[in-house]
Order: structure tokens, then C-alpha cells, then sequence
């Protein structure tokens, strides 16, 4: 089965500051990739979702953007941060030959100060 | 716009109790619905829904999907405190690429 890896697990930043998040797959190939990011006591909000290699589509008009280099490596970046950009930040696979089952990996805590 | 929406936003019940969870969808080119549990991180899975009217379940919780009112409950019997979390329901459909809509989850809180 897939394992989902993210880092850090929480994050303090200033705004103003640049944010890179990296998510990484195990044991799938192929996969689809997503961000989403919740805030307190809210349901996901999709950001970004990835079918392959560079291939990103944003979801929303915001000040973050999304890179995939690597089959199985999702980073999500900002070249500034905003206050609005604090929450649970969620990376997320999923594969056709599993229906698209969305496994989540542990998520990143970010505030923005 | 596609949309998916549940309710209760939140719910307080007694040990024992059972609860039924709601979501609704509109969306283009449905091909599944899932319900997730979150507690205090990641959502982790509990169903995938595909066809209309086929029950599935795990131990005191089941779920129904019912395309025709393109709608689905989540259903938890004698319900204990490690229920409480939040419910997400989450609505996959494809339009050229292969996308996931969440709801904004039910609050289920559950007291002794």
C-alpha cells in the first residue's frame, strides 16, 4: 500500500517569509498528487493537483504554487507569505487502479506570524 | 459548480446513541463517493461508494449511496467517545483530469 511522507510536521513562520513543503510517495507509481490545505474546524480545500511529471493544476488563485519534479515528489511554495496562509496543509495520492482512494500523508501544520 | 455539501455541520449525542451523517453532491461525471474520519491529523478512510443502493459496512458503522438523489448517509450505531472526529465526505469525478471534492465535514462530538 502507499505511504505518504510530509515535512516538517509543524511550521512557524513570519509573513513575508518563502514556505516550501515537500511530500514524497512510497509504493505506488503513477500516482495522482494533491494539496489541500484545511483550516481550524473545516473541511479540505483543494489547491493543487498534479497527473504527472510538471503537470500541475491550481485549483485556486493564491500566492502559492505547486512543483513536481519527481514521479513521487510534491512540493508546495511560496515566494511570500500571507496570514491567511496558516492551516493544516494535507498531501495527498491517489491511483486509478485503486478508484482514486485518496491516501493522506501525516500533514504540516503552518502559522503564519 | 461542483459542490458537496453535509450536514450536520456538527453534533453532540450521548454514548449509545446512533447518528446518521449526510452528504449531498452536484457534481459532473460522478464516479465515487468516500467518507473519511479525521481525528486529530489526516483523514483516514473508512468507505469508497460507487453504485446506487449497495450498503457497506464496518462493524457498527455503514454507509448508502443513492445516485437518483445524488446523496449519501454515513450511519454509526451505539456510538462510543473514539467516534468523535470529524466526517469528511469527499465526492470524485472526472472531467479530463481526476478530481476530489470534499465537503466541510460534520463535527461529531460524543459524550459519556
Amino acid at each position: 500500500s502507499q505511504t505518504i511522507h510530509q515535512w516538517p510536521a509543524t511550521l512557524v513562520q513570519p509573513v513575508g517569509s518563502p514556505l516550501s513543503l515537500e511530500c514524497t510517495v512510497e509504493g505506488t507509481s503513477n500516482p495522482n498528487l494533491y494539496w489541500y490545505r484545511q483550516a481550524a474546524g473545516r473541511g479540505l480545500q483543494l489547491l493543487f493537483y498534479s497527473v504527472g511529471i510538471g503537470q500541475i493544476s491550481s485549483e485556486v488563485p493564491q500566492n502559492l504554487s505547486a512543483s513536481r519534479p519527481q514521479d513521487r515528489q510534491f512540493i508546495l511554495s511560496s515566494k511570500k507569505l500571507l496570514l491567511s496562509d496558516s492551516g493544516f496543509y494535507l498531501c495527498a495520492s491517489a491511483r486509478l487502479a485503486e478508484n482514486y482512494e485518496q491516501y493522506f500523508g501525516p500533514g504540516t501544520r503552518l502559522t503564519v506570524t | 459548480e461542483d459542490k458537496v455539501v453535509q450536514s450536520p455541520l456538527s453534533l453532540v449525542v450521548h454514548e449509545g446513541d446512533t447518528v446518521t451523517l449526510n452528504c449531498s453532491y452536484e457534481v459532473t461525471n460522478f464516479r465515487s463517493l468516500l467518507w473519511y474520519k479525521q481525528e486529530k491529523k489526516a483523514p483516514t478512510f473508512l468507505f469508497m461508494l460507487t453504485s446506487s443502493g449497495i450498503e457497506k459496512k464496518s462493524g457498527r458503522l455503514s454507509s448508502i449511496l443513492d445516485k437518483k438523489e445524488l446523496s449519501s448517509i454515513l450511519n454509526i450505531t451505539a456510538t462510543q467517545t473514539g467516534d468523535s472526529a470529524i466526517y469528511l465526505c469527499a465526492v470524485h469525478y472526472s472531467g479530463g483530469y481526476q478530481k476530489v471534492t470534499f465537503g466541510t465535514g460534520t463535527k461529531l462530538q460524543v459524550i459519556p
